[in-house]
């Protein structure tokens, strides 16, 4: 049983377009959330979070939306580069357990 | 200079042998841990040390024995080798425990081990 989920396994944008990754989760302890970003051949390393005391954190280009009501969270890169190419991990925890990733979602953004 | 570092990052064996995967972080970090990824993609954590000693210890098969000879070691032994063992092996690193707030920590990860076991 899969707690977070990525159900887009691909994307693919323009260059300067915006990105919009998507993560769904079951576990309603979960209270904090992150996003990784994975290039080929080398391991996730950390983009951005945001705990579930807030609905939105926004970091440069990187601006990442929680709706703990539909247990969704949201990725936006604007706007996107082709270097943001590379596969992103969402992942979930709580402040006393480990933490779970989703599948990953791979963006292809196109000069 | 790199922060989390696996050897090998290649590993092509038998099934039935035993094998290693070495997990070394130069970051200072307390706790390191030990995610699989799956044929479906998902990274799953295996298990996790912090100082030297066993947090968490997922289900997984007991041919999987995990060792930290210091805290900046954490190395995976693998017996008996399955098909079903072939994947991609991440380690990684974090200043804190999960309990500390560590899942909510950085987590830093090496550059994984791709095991192909035939």
């Amino acid at each position: 049983d899969q707690q977070v989920k990525q159900n887009s396994p691909s994307l693919s944008v323009q260059e300067g377009r915006i990105s919009i990754l998507n993560c769904d989760y079951t576990n309603s302890m979960f209270d904090y959330f992150l996003w990784y970003k994975k290039y080929p051949a080398e391991g996730p390393t950390f983009l951005i979070s945001i705990s579930s005391i807030k609905d939105k954190n926004e970091d440069g280009r990187f601006t990442v939306f929680l709706n703990k009501s539909a247990k969704h969270l949201s990725l936006h890169i604007v706007p996107s580069q082709p270097g943001d190419s590379a596969v992103y991990f969402c992942a979930a925890g709580t402040s006393y357990g480990k933490l779970t990733f989703g599948q990953g979602t791979i963006l292809t953004v196109h000069p | 200079d790199t922060a989390v570092s696996q050897t090998p990052k290649y590993l092509v064996t038998q099934m039935g042998n035993d094998k290693s995967i070495k997990c070394e972080q130069n970051l200072g970090h307390d706790t390191m841990y030990w995610y699989k990824q799956d044929s479906k993609k998902f990274l799953k954590i295996m298990f996790s040390y912090n100082n030297k000693e066993l947090i968490i210890n997922e289900t997984v098969p007991n041919r999987f024995s995990p060792k930290s000879p210091d805290k900046a070691h954490l190395n995976l032994h693998i017996n008996s080798l399955e098909l079903g063992d072939s994947a991609v092996y991440f380690c990684a690193s974090s200043q804190e425990p999960p309990w500390g707030g560590g899942s909510t920590d950085t987590q830093y990860f090496g550059p994984g081990t791709r095991l192909t076991v035939l």
